[in-house]
């Protein structure tokens, strides 16, 4: 396993807080993505980036926000507007535009 | 809105059988379709993929068949085994999105000894 790394593996936070989940990656890919995984469906790309400093809106960014300062880096902030923030939280990188994507172990997030 | 439809969702097969998972995707322009294997609380991992170029794609017990004028694709696995069980994913590439992808929902496979 290794390349594409997710921490923490399990998180749990009260309703109301912002969390922040981490995803980084060595295997020097230009493109990242974060992507929600709930039971019963398939997976919903939340944002992406494909160059640093730039990021755009997935088909369910509402209640998430990302950065991409460093190549290496795009942290995912599960912000407390997101009124279903429970779920399975995947972070994928890919070489370029026409590549297979690497995903990432997962952070599975409880929000009580 | 969703793009690709996966069935079944379920499947369970006695070792040594076969197993057939399908996609339909409706965009006619997808180009590129991948399938994922994800273990009970792993990461997807790629399995094989498959360009609009070609018809079928073969790696050892896995197979995949693209139908472009039916827009639907199969992932064939032969002579199942226990650690074929899993959760299967199909997805179609979106075009001119760069690297974004529609998945389908999942084909849990029980590879039963």
């Amino acid at each position: 396993d290794g390349g594409i790394t997710q921490s923490p593996k399990y998180l749990f936070r009260k309703e109301g807080q912002n969390v922040t989940l981490s995803c980084e990656q060595n295997l020097n890919h230009d493109a990242m993505y974060w992507y929600r995984q709930d039971p019963g469906q398939g997976l919903r790309l939340i944002y992406y980036s494909q160059i640093v400093n730039d990021f755009q809106k997935g088909d369910i960014a509402e209640g998430y926000s990302v950065s991409r300062e460093k190549k290496e880096s795009f942290p995912l902030t599960v912000t407390s507007a997101q009124k279903n923030p429970t779920a399975f939280y995947l972070c994928a990188s890919s070489r370029g535009q026409n590549n297979e994507q690497y995903f990432g172990p997962g952070t599975r997030l409880t929000v009580t | 809105g969703e793009n690709v439809e996966q069935h079944p969702s379920t499947l369970s097969v006695q070792e040594g059988d076969s197993a057939v998972i399908k996609c339909t995707y409706s965009d006619s322009a997808s180009n590129y379709f991948p399938w994922y294997k994800q273990e009970l609380g792993k990461r997807p991992q790629l399995i094989i993929d498959i360009r609009s170029n070609v018809g079928e794609k073969k790696d050892q017990r896995i197979a995949v068949t693209l139908n472009k004028t039916a827009k639907h694709f199969s992932l064939h696995i032969t002579e199942t085994q226990p650690e074929d069980s899993a959760v299967y994913f199909c997805a179609a590439r979106r075009p001119n999105t760069g690297n974004q992808f529609y998945f389908g929902t999942g084909t849990s496979l029980t590879v039963i000894p």
